[in-house]
């Protein structure tokens, strides 16, 4: 079945450090990408989305770029602040394989220091 | 501008005990989903609806109940509730196919924990 696979948190930073989050995934079809952020006491709010090959997202200086040779995802963003201290979980959903429920990866979290 | 609405936000049973999760989405979507989040597991789904009279099983649904009696409210049920029902909960609702990249849109989630 699908899955999706992130790195382990946390992830401490300092503020304007260059953040990177790897995220791999496995499917049968062929995946929509997503990468979804939850701040402290919130729900999950959508960071960015790709939903083809080669596509690039992008929001609020992430980027993130769909690799299908790589099966990959990375999220990634050149200068990070204090405010950009989350958790932040890759996701699929894949037109294949069902209608298009979201497969999660256990969140990665980061905590960006002053 | 509610979006997805979720109540209780917080809520404490005892084992055995049965309460209701409610969700409401003011955006006139059809897809509506509860998910539950457990530290280093992500969000897994538990059931979801594909329009208003209709549900179907998701990734972990022992235990629970849902309805989807009028288009903008879906409620989640735990008739007996068990230790390893505690976790956060979350309603999310999207206008159509998440594969087709559409947006989902989350609640801010139920805290609820079983004693």
């Amino acid at each position: 079945g699908d899955s999706v696979t992130q790195m382990e948190g946390p992830v401490t930073l300092s503020e304007e450090a260059f953040l990177t989050i790897n995220c791999t995934y496995t499917a049968t079809g062929y995946p929509s990408l997503f990468w979804y952020v939850q701040y402290p006491g919130e729900g999950l709010q959508l960071l960015l989305k790709a939903t083809k090959a080669d596509d690039k997202g992008s929001n609020k200086g992430f980027e993130a770029t769909y690799r299908k040779e790589t099966t990959s995802f990375h999220l990634e963003k050149g200068s990070v602040q204090v405010s950009d201290s989350a958790v932040y979980f890759c996701a699929l959903s894949d037109r294949v394989d069902s209608w298009g429920k979201l497969q999660f990866g256990a969140g990665t979290q980061v905590v960006v220091t002053p | 501008n509610a979006g997805v609405t979720q109540t209780p936000k917080f809520r404490v049973l005892k084992t055995g005990q049965s309460m209701t999760l409610l969700c409401a989405q003011d955006m006139n979507h059809e897809y509506m989903y509860w998910y539950r989040q457990d530290p280093g597991m992500g969000l897994r789904l538990i059931h979801y609806s594909v329009g208003e009279g209709t549900t179907a099983k998701g990734e972990v649904p022992d235990g629970y109940n849902v309805s989807r009696l009028k288009k903008q409210n879906f409620l989640l049920g735990l008739e007996s509730a068990a230790p390893s029902q505690t976790s956060v909960y979350f309603c999310a609702s999207s206008p159509g196919l998440l594969s087709s990249g559409n947006t989902i849109y989350f609640g801010e989630g139920s805290w609820l924990t079983v004693v």
